[in-house]
């Protein structure tokens, strides 16, 4: 069975702290892995898509990472404006092909 | 821009009821999905949909039926309303399956 594990569930920073989030998975191949930011009442918005060990996408001050078993958020310099939950889906190969979802990690920035 | 919206934002309906929440996406995706999304359990596929009148059902099923009669609205009933049903109900669409889902903002639904 394919399964996402996010952690930490929670992280408070204070501006400026930099940190990195995390996504390890468990899928027989991967063949995408995608990363969403939600906002309180809101649902998630897309951020990057991963296909291969090695590749990094940036956005602001977001860079994320993959490996052969995990994924990872990078946030630098974050701003309060950061703060939101990030959920990491993994796609496997064959099946459905219906990315399974970790349960996110919430992000609080303080000024 | 892409754009997913969900009928309602908030509904309060009684147990027992028959509830509808529709959701129509302006992108001619293919694919369309429901989610329900609880705390400590994340998000949870109901059904799914990747053509007009096709199904399949996702990980919690139960208590729900889906109908897509045309491509751009998918719908989620729920046919009897229970207590356990009250969440956050997320609907979805994707241009291709190896592409990111785009959300609308989600209906609360309580059930009382």
């Amino acid at each position: 069975e394919d399964q996402v594990t996010q952690s930490p569930e929670a992280l408070r920073l204070q501006e400026g702290e930099s940190s990195s989030l995390n996504c390890s998975y468990t899928v027989s191949g991967l063949r995408g892995l995608f990363w969403y930011r939600q906002d309180p009442g809101k649902g998630p918005e897309f951020l990057f898509t991963l296909y291969s060990a090695g590749e990094e996408k940036e956005k602001e001050r977001l860079k994320a990472t993959l490996t052969k078993k995990e994924s990872f958020l990078h946030i630098t310099a974050p701003k309060p404006e950061d703060s939101a939950t990030y959920l990491c889906a993994v796609q496997a190969q064959g099946g459905s092909y219906i990315p399974t979802f970790g349960r996110g990690t919430s992000l609080i920035v303080h000024p | 821009d892409v754009k997913v919206t969900q009928s309602s934002r908030y509904l309060v309906k009684r147990t027992g009821e028959k509830v509808f929440l529709e959701c129509v996406q302006d992108m001619d995706h293919e694919n369309m999905f429901w989610y329900r999304q609880d705390p400590g359990l994340g998000l949870r596929l109901i059904y799914f949909s990747y053509d007009v009148k096709m199904k399949e059902k996702g990980d919690i099923p139960e208590g729900y039926s889906v109908s897509r009669e045309k491509k751009e609205r998918f719908s989620l009933i729920l046919e009897s309303a229970s207590t356990n049903q009250t969440s956050m109900y997320l609907c979805a669409s994707s241009f291709e399956f190896n592409q990111p889902q785009h959300f609308g903002d989600g209906t609360r639904l309580s059930i009382l």
